[in-house]
């Protein structure tokens, strides 16, 4: 199985500042299309995971442009600039490319 | 706007079977790619398999051959088996449209 080391575990951040974490795969997501499937979510209490970011760096549908993602192959980073109050939770990145598909441990986003 | 409610038992019994309901609405599952993932306890995900649009089928090795998804494409549902359960599979499960819209996820504890 590929495995998705996600960093850091724990993000204290501020209110208006800016988060990164970082998700490596143990061998390359680009699929056989040409295509990488790697994804991002986050998990508010008491809710599902919502899709932020697909396949690297497409904002979901309603996402705000304070969420980016990028990277390539084995390295990817999603960055959120501006931290509002509804952005703080879990995170998880997913790969879909290769199955079955797996998922990073996670990294809270919390309050500084 | 695609949307899925996940219903079944939050208790079972070890040794039994887990049998779970994903009822779509707003979108067809003769489309697409449908999957059930769990979130232990502690948070590590895991994504357990998931049944095509023509019916095919794919499974976590993880899971060997205890698990099972069927649909039933006049009721535009897909259902999840996970036989000889264990306290290691007390989980939230969800069901998810690929990797895009999951539903709210239900709670299943495996204990006598």
């Amino acid at each position: 199985d590929v495995v998705m080391t996600q960093t850091p575990v724990s993000l204290p951040v501020s209110l208006g500042g800016q988060a990164s974490i970082s998700c490596r795969s143990s061998q390359s997501l680009v699929h056989s299309n040409g295509n990488t499937y790697l994804h991002w979510y986050l998990q508010k209490p008491g809710q599902s995971p919502q899709l932020l970011i697909y396949r690297v760096s497409n904002r979901f549908s309603g996402v705000p442009d304070r969420f980016s993602g990028s990277g390539s192959g084995t390295d990817f980073t999603l960055k959120i600039s501006r931290v509002e109050p509804e952005d703080l939770g879990d995170y998880y990145c997913l790969q879909s490319t290769h199955f079955p598909y797996t998922f990073g441990a996670g990294t809270k986003l919390e309050l500084k | 706007e695609v949307q899925l409610q996940e219903s079944g038992p939050g208790l079972v019994k070890p040794s039994q079977s887990l049998s779970l309901t994903c009822s779509v609405t707003g979108y067809s599952i003769t489309s697409n790619y449908w999957g059930w993932i769990r979130k232990f306890p502690g948070n590590k995900m895991e994504w357990m398999g998931y049944i095509s649009y023509s019916g095919s089928t794919s499974y976590n090795p993880s899971l060997k051959s205890r698990i099972s998804i069927t649909r039933d494409t006049s009721k535009n549902q897909f259902f999840l088996q996970l036989n000889s359960v264990t306290t290691e599979d007390t989980a939230t499960y969800y069901c998810a449209r690929d990797y895009s819209s999951w539903g709210q996820g239900v709670m299943v504890t495996v204990s006598s």
